[in-house]
């Protein structure tokens, strides 16, 4: 299985600031032969179901707001939350879709400072 | 739109076997783009990948599970199902049902139900 790791496990940021999330795959999640990552980020607030934010690493689902953003490629990804908004608060999961089976990172929660 | 929603029940004995269902409104289950997966979330830790099932009927499941796990559907009812055997305290967690792109990932999810695992 392809373990993902997350970095921080938790982080408080400050209303307007930057956030930034790191994702680590074990092995790369790059399909050569369409040059796309494999991988998406989901945002989770509290009781609530997991949300897809980005798929292929940096396309934005619909509806979500442009303060997010996704980069990265192979096995190191990024989620940016450009100026955080107090409806950001949750917690944010990387998931590798190259292999199966899909795997999780551990979750990153945001909080604010 | 599309929404899924999961049903069974909230309470298992450890050794028994767990059945849920997920009925998915606003959408064909028979779409041929989709797959329609499970995933867990034990308390306060992260996400586990399950297994996924094609209208078709083709399924695929998470090696951990493989041995434990069936999930099954209906299309004339618009669900799909899962079935986990030999329970133990470990097996409690929020169940959710997803709806999963060919690609791989899931872009709708159902709200989740929780499931624990005590005699």
């Amino acid at each position: 299985d392809i373990v993902m790791t997350q970095s921080p496990d938790s982080l408080a940021v400050s209303l307007g600031e930057r956030a930034t999330i790191n994702c680590k795959s074990s092995q790369s999640v790059l399909y050569n032969s369409n040059n796309r990552n494999y991988l998406a980020w989901y945002q989770q607030k509290p009781g609530q179901p997991p949300k897809l934010l980005f798929y292929w690493a940096s396309t934005r689902e619909s509806g979500v707001p442009d303060r997010f953003s996704g980069s990265g490629s192979g096995t190191d990804f990024t989620l940016t939350i450009s100026s955080l908004q107090a409806e950001d608060v949750a917690v944010y999961f990387c998931q590798q879709y190259y292999s199966t089976p899909p795997t999780f990172g551990q979750g990153t929660k945001v909080e604010i400072k | 739109q599309l929404q899924l929603q999961e049903s069974g029940p909230g309470l298992v004995k450890p050794s028994e076997t767990l059945s849920l269902t997920c009925t998915v409104s606003g959408g064909s289950i028979s779409d041929t783009y989709y797959y329609w997966d499970w995933i867990r979330q034990p308390p306060g830790k992260g996400l586990e990948w399950i297994g996924s099932i094609h209208y078709s009927g083709s399924t695929y499941y998470n090696p951990s599970l493989k041995s434990r796990v069936t999930i099954s559907v209906d299309t004339s009812k618009n669900q799909f199902s899962l079935r986990l055997n030999s329970l133990t305290a470990a097996d409690t967690a929020v169940f959710h049902c997803a709806r999963r792109d060919k690609w791989g990932y899931m872009d709708v999810w159902g709200k989740g139900t929780t499931v624990t695992v005590s005699s």
